[in-house]
């Protein structure tokens, strides 16, 4: 199986700061890594998909970078309604394994 | 837009069955891929299985033998079993949708925790 890791585990960050996530595959995977958002009580919601393509309705301070095995997700200014967990998935093959997440904090 | 509920038992005892339904509504089950995916508390996500609206499927290797998902087009609905289920498998199951067999979660419903005790 492909082992994702994601760092940090956790991260504080006030509004307007510049945040980077980093997810981590334990062999390449090209482009097939997706991102998501995940607030408390709530469904997942997709934020990027093939590494940098942006979902449908998903602000643009939101990206994603990389190819192979490392990949980041950049929200570029941090707004109140970002605050939650990320996570992020590998779509390259079966079966398809998720970071353990990155819980977003408010300083 | 389209809205995926899990339904079924929220308590399941050591060896039995687990079982939950996802209905579909605002959309056609056909012509997409559905997955389960759960996560135990405290731990990440874990991709179970997914079933396209036809029929075929994939399983997690680590849980394939265990493992049936089934498709009811007529019903709008898929379903998950799980059999000789134990505390491991205690965990919020989410439904899911993707469009095609490249797992990209567009859909997702809101999850549904499933606690295995006596």
């Amino acid at each position: 199986d492909i082992q994702m890791t994601q760092s940090p585990s956790s991260l504080s960050a006030s509004v307007g700061d510049r945040v980077t996530i980093t997810c981590r595959a334990s062999q390449s995977i090209s482009m097939y890594l997706n991102w998501y958002q995940q607030k408390p009580g709530k469904a997942p919601k997709l934020l990027i998909y093939a590494a940098s393509s942006l979902q449908s309705g998903v602000p643009s301070r939101f990206s994603g970078s990389g190819s192979g095995t490392d990949f980041t997700l950049t929200i570029s200014s941090l707004q109140p309604e970002d605050f939650a967990t990320f996570f992020c998935q590998q779509s390259y093959s079966s079966p398809y394994t998720f970071g353990q997440g990155t819980k977003l904090e408010i300083k | 837009q389209v809205q995926l509920q899990a339904s079924g038992p929220g308590l399941v005892k050591p060896s039995e069955t687990l079982s939950l339904t996802c209905t579909v509504s605002g959309g056609s089950i056909s012509g997409y891929y559905w997955s389960w995916i759960r996560q135990p508390p405290g731990k990440g996500m874990e991709w179970i299985g997914y079933i396209y609206y036809s029929g075929s499927t994939d399983y997690h290797s680590s849980l394939k033998s265990r493992v049936t998902i089934s498709v009811d087009t007529s019903k709008n609905q898929f379903s998950l079993r799980l059999r000789s289920v134990t505390a491991a498998d205690t965990a919020v199951y989410y439904c899911a949708r993707h469009p095609d067999m490249i797992v990209i979660i567009d859909h997702w419903g809101p999850g549904t925790l499933v606690t295995v005790s006596s």
